[in-house]
């Protein structure tokens, strides 16, 4: 059974800071990895998926990058605005067809 | 949301009612799942269907059915709602080739 793990469960940032949020998992064999943000009370917004066969996405200002190996991604946000304030869930799609998530990191942005 | 589409937004049931969550797309997506999200515990997998007629058990089937007669509907059931099934239930599809997972907006459950 798939086990995502993502630390820190909380993060509280000034404006500018970069964000460095880590997932990990326990089984290897996955298709890909997935990075939402999701706002409080609203719906999931995929970020960026990362393929079992590549090491990083970029998208603006977000980086993500995949050790499948070692069962870690971590994504990069530079410069960090308010707006990034939300909570960022990881998502391992596993070669069994299953979609395993991750609680989440919830960020803090202050002004 | 890649044309995934949920109803009812907000659904408000008694112990022991039933209800049907619907679920629907309309971009032939072949894989269709859902999901409950509850606090602190993140999304858990209810039940999943690559495809017309095929459905398996994800990690927290007990208390949902569902069925894939078509490409376009998976429709979750409840039969008889328990306390418990308060949740946010969420439907998605997957988008075939790169398998990018898409989401619905979201069905809040109440269950009193």
């Amino acid at each position: 059974k798939q086990e995502v793990t993502q630390i820190p469960a909380a993060l509280s940032v000034p404006e500018g800071e970069n964000l460095v949020l880590n997932c990990s998992f326990t089984d290897s064999a996955i298709y890909n990895l997935q990075w939402f943000r999701q706002d409080p009370g609203k719906g999931l917004t995929s970020l960026l998926l990362i393929q079992s066969s590549q090491r990083e996405q970029t998208s603006g200002r977000l980086n993500a990058s995949l050790d499948k190996s070692s069962g870690r991604s971590t994504l990069y946000i530079a410069a960090s605005q308010p707006g990034d304030s939300a909570t960022y869930l990881c998502a391992v799609f596993s070669n069994d067809y299953k979609l395993s998530f991750g609680a989440g990191t919830t960020v803090t942005v202050r002004a | 949301n890649a044309g995934v589409t949920q109803t009812p937004k907000f659904q408000v049931l008694k112990t022991g009612q039933s209800m049907t969550l619907q679920c629907a797309q309309d971009m032939n997506h072949e894989y269709m799942s859902w999901y409950r999200q509850d606090p602190g515990m993140g999304l858990r997998l209810i039940h999943y269907s690559v495809g017309a007629g095929i459905t398996d058990q994800g990690e927290v089937p007990n208390g949902y059915n569902v069925s894939r007669s078509t490409t376009e509907d998976f429709p979750l059931r409840l039969l008889s709602a328990a306390p418990s099934q308060t949740s946010v239930y969420f439907c998605a599809v997957v988008i075939r080739g790169g398998n990018e997972q898409f989401f619905g907006p979201g069905t809040r459950l109440t269950v009193l």
